[in-house]
């Protein structure tokens, strides 16, 4: 069955670094998302991209934070200078929209610690 | 903030039903209602959407009643592995994002 595949499962960086999380969506899908889970708190929404193009974000995803699909399988979100409040799981989703739904699958997530 | 309100936490006993109710009174005509559930911390995982009609996949049934405001996710047999947080959302209008709440903790009981 295909899932979406993320990677690195976890990273640590320092304070004021930039990262970059990767995202394979299932291929034949055309909607990507990106959501974020501080420890113990809600999965929140950041992002939602079609056609090469942000569909939607969240008023988390700030001027620090840029999505792109730089070929056709991957799907990567960039945290500019990272703070430490941006230490969370990081998922990627994937979903193929119809009829007004959009039924999004989930990566395993990237564990992302900033120190 | 979420559309839907859940129970915080229920028990279920092994090989039993789980029955996990969700509050959905403000739901409009087309809107979805979808289940995910969360182990420990991995992604969600998709377990059943429907709109008007009750549905059944492999995983579970969602009934959801005639005015909408309300559904139930049924597990039929219930595991150890189902123990997980269980969300039940609704997507608001115009938009694909996906508003979690804080959902209902199933713990499957030996």
């Amino acid at each position: 069955e295909p899932e979406v595949t993320q990677t690195p499962s976890h990273q640590v960086t320092q304070m004021g670094q930039e990262v970059i999380l990767r995202c394979v969506p299932i291929s034949n899908h055309l909607y990507f998302y990106w959501y974020r889970q501080i420890l113990g708190q809600k999965v929140e929404f950041l992002v939602s991209f079609y056609n090469n193009e942000i569909s939607e974000k969240s008023e988390i995803f700030d001027d620090q934070f840029s999505v792109e699909r730089p070929d056709g399988s991957n799907f990567t979100l960039k945290i500019r200078s990272t703070k430490l409040e941006d230490s969370a799981m990081y998922f990627c989703a994937s979903g193929v929209q119809g009829f007004g739904t959009d039924t999004q699958y989930f990566g395993p997530g990237t564990r992302l610690t900033v120190l | 903030d979420a559309k839907t309100t859940q129970p915080p936490s229920m028990d279920c006993a092994e090989g039993r039903a789980a029955n996990l109710p969700c509050n959905h009174s403000t739901i409009s005509g087309n809107e979805y209602v979808y289940w995910y559930r969360q182990i420990h911390s991995q992604g969600p995982q998709y377990i059943i959407h429907g709109l008007k009609n009750n549905e059944t996949n492999e995983m579970a049934s969602l009934i959801i009643t005639e005015d909408r405001k309300s559904s139930t996710l049924i597990l039929p047999h219930a595991t150890l592995r189902d123990t997980a947080v269980y969300y039940c959302i609704v997507t608001p209008p115009g938009t694909y994002k996906y508003i979690f709440g804080t959902g209902t903790r199933l713990k499957v009981l030996a």
